[in-house]
């Protein structure tokens, strides 16, 4: 059981090259989650899907999209990369709704280390 | 809206102390409150949580307390060992359909032999 796997686990990008962060789940969570970790803070929430074919803002949404075609797959993609979006990211699945009540707990991926040059 | 905040960036305790986690938080709506530790290099892994009906909830070797009249919980973890060395981050949200958590900027606990 794998749980929560993005990929890549680094990369580095040019000012206005776009690239897509994968995230799949193999344990069947209608609730994912794509979060953002800059030097020293807490955990930013940019996007989330609520089950295949809905997904929804979350806090810093600007410079990224999603999608969720599948259960399984929530990818995040950069347009026009900026400095600004130099982070590590994070994906994660839940049964249900992470903070709601239900007390839902958050699984996550190992992290993709991005760079904006 | 939610503001939850860790009290200090670093913490250096002795192998074999007990290490006390402090987080504070702003809204009193707020009723569910979990803590994440976070290893070098990898994601972040559930600890415990806790209701805002509950002061207090123990796991293996943790424990959380929470006080809502001064919007405060902390995360204990007897026996400190090495492996015990992460960034910690206190997690709070209110109930509601689209309630969502929110991360305070995490701690840093390092483990002295």
């Amino acid at each position: 059981n794998a749980g929560v796997t993005q990929t890549p686990k680094f990369r580095i990008l040019k000012i206005g090259q776009s690239m897509t962060l994968q995230c799949a789940q193999d344990m069947n969570h209608n609730y994912m989650y794509w979060y953002r970790q800059d030097p020293g803070m807490g955990l930013k929430l940019i996007y989330y899907s609520v089950g295949a074919g809905i997904t929804d803002k979350g806090e810093v949404p600007n410079g990224y999209n999603v999608s969720r075609s599948t259960t399984e797959d929530f990818p995040l993609r950069l347009e026009l990369a900026a400095p600004s979006q130099t982070s590590v990211y994070f994906c994660a699945s839940s049964d249900g709704l992470a903070g709601a009540s239900g007390a839902n707990v958050l699984t996550f991926g190992a992290g993709s280390r991005l760079t904006v040059l | 809206g939610e503001s939850v905040g860790l009290h200090l960036p670093t913490l250096s305790v002795q192998e074999g102390d007990n290490s006390i986690i402090n987080c504070a938080y702003s809204n009193s709506a707020s009723d569910y409150f979990i803590w994440y530790k976070q290893e070098s290099g990898k994601g972040p892994q559930f600890i415990i949580d806790i209701r805002s009906n509950m002061d207090k909830r123990q796991g293996q070797r943790v424990t959380v307390l929470l006080n809502k009249t001064v919007k405060h919980l902390s995360l204990q973890i007897a026996a400190t060992q090495p492996g015990d060395s992460a960034v910690y981050f206190c997690a709070g949200s209110h109930t509601g359909a689209n309630s969502k958590l929110t991360f305070g900027k995490g701690i840093t606990l390092s483990v002295r032999p």
